[in-house]
């Protein structure tokens, strides 16, 4: 069985240019999660979505950042414009969707961004 | 969220047992112990969980202080791949993971 799928795994564009990460969850996973990890720290998350609708985006920086989950399956993250503190690995996850304290949630190996 | 203490960093001998602490002495009645790991450029994957009982499994053994105000997770023979920052997280009925800054663990071959 395939695991989340994430691209691209690196990326490096200029400050103040826009760009987007892609993640493909485990199949039949309805719950999403897209993570971010700042070097030498744990990752935080950013915003959690149950099928198509975000039911707790409080921690996503709302001015730059944005999310979508069109048809419930896959999702995009989006920034724009960058910032050089936004240099991180952005992390996806899913879980089957139960939201039970026992489940386990699947991350994607990442995408590491740098901003110059 | 309850919170939990883990030391920065641990060093092991390959196929020796490594026994990683965590303190969590606020933790409620209802939160769930887990533990994830973090292997180099990759995302962090399940390693155990558990309640109230010791739990064994085939990557790690969890045990639980009678009064759960501490954990241990045990690898029984540490290998070189198992080389990674461990998280110990509180968790309660719902799905927030709240990872801290974990323990890396080097492991000598």
């Amino acid at each position: 069985e395939a695991g989340v799928v994430q691209s691209p795994r690196y990326k490096i564009i200029e400050k103040k240019q826009p760009v987007a990460f892609w993640c493909n969850p485990i199949s039949g996973h309805n719950t999403l999660y897209w993570y971010l990890q700042n070097l030498g720290q744990g990752p935080e998350l950013l915003i959690r979505y149950e099928n198509e609708e975000a039911v707790d985006d409080s921690q996503l920086p709302k001015d730059r950042f944005s999310a979508e989950r069109l048809k419930g399956v896959d999702s995009t993250l989006k920034i724009q414009p960058a910032e050089l503190g936004d240099s991180a690995v952005y992390l996806c996850a899913s879980s089957p969707g139960q939201n039970r304290p026992t489940d386990t949630q699947y991350f994607g190996p990442g995408t590491r961004l740098t901003v110059l | 969220d309850a919170k939990t203490t883990q030391p920065n960093s641990m060093e092991s001998n390959e196929e020796e047992p490594v026994h990683l602490p965590c303190n969590h002495s606020t933790i409620s009645g209802t939160d769930y112990i887990h533990w994830y790991r973090q292997l180099p450029s990759q995302g962090p994957e399940y390693v155990i969980h558990g309640l109230t009982s010791n739990v064994n499994n085939r990557m790690a053994s969890l045990a639980i202080a009678e009064d759960r105000k501490s954990s241990t997770l045990i690898l029984h023979r540490a290998t070189l791949r198992d080389a990674a920052v461990y998280y110990c997280i509180l968790r309660d009925r719902g799905y927030k993971l709240s990872f801290g800054a974990g323990t890396t663990v080097t492991v000598r071959a």
